[in-house]
């Protein structure tokens, strides 16, 4: 069964561009979500989708983040005008359901903003 | 709101010693306690989660047991190999939604 995907692996920019970050994950899982780690930090979560609705997206900076999953598979991530302190992993996960089912996470993408 | 709580943000132990992580939480319901490990570069992968029936959840010599009492989920193994060394992160996940939040993290550095 193949796992979390993501895409691109690594992304370096200078600030005030911007970058998407896109993830697909696996197959039949209802549940999407978007972590950011910072260095040295444990995973912090960003936004999640149930399907294509979007459940909490709290602690997504509104003003520079975005997050869609337009028909409750795929999800891209987007950061415009992006700033130094964004430099961290952005990790994607998935999972069926709720309680304790678990997430399972792809690779991550990396982000370094100079 | 919930709340997880890793103390040690370094632990170094000698290979053949026990490991033990601590793991407290705060939660309004009754959560879900993960722990997930994380190598170099990798992503957190599932380690073990909790039981709602109180079995003590085993992996790879890990274990951890849910005590509600004292709200905690503290990571044990006898013997800490070499292979072990990696970001160990507790995480919790309450009953009513599907929220994973995680805890600082601890780095287990093992040590010939």
């Amino acid at each position: 069964e193949a796992g979390v995907t993501q895409s691109p692996r690594y992304a370096v920019l200078q600030e005030g561009q911007a970058v998407s970050f896109w993830c697909d994950p696996i197959s039949g899982h209802d549940t999407l979500y978007w972590y950011q780690q910072p260095r040295d930090q444990g995973p912090q979560l960003l936004v999640y989708f149930r399907d294509e609705a979007v459940i909490d997206n709290s602690q997504l900076p509104s003003d520079r983040f975005s997050a869609v999953r337009p028909k409750g598979t795929n999800s891209t991530l987007k950061i415009q005008s992006a700033k130094q302190g964004d430099t961290a992993t952005y990790l994607c996960a998935s999972s069926f359901g709720q309680g304790g089912n678990t997430l399972y996470f792809g690779e991550g993408s990396r982000l370094i903003v100079v | 709101g919930d709340s997880v709580t890793q103390t040690e943000g370094l632990v170094t132990l000698t290979e053949g010693l026990p490991v033990m992580l601590n793991c407290t939480y705060q939660s309004t319901y009754s959560p879900f306690l993960f722990w997930y490990v994380q190598h170099l570069n990798e992503a957190p992968k599932l380690l073990l989660k909790s039981f709602t029936d109180n079995k003590r959840p085993e992996h790879q010599g890990f274990h951890a047991t849910l005590h509600k009492s004292s709200s905690s989920f503290h990571l044990q193994k006898s013997s800490a190999q070499l292979s072990d060394s990696a970001l160990y992160y507790c995480a919790l996940r309450g009953s009513s939604g599907n929220k994973l939040i995680f805890g600082i993290g601890t780095l287990l550095s093992v040590k010939p």
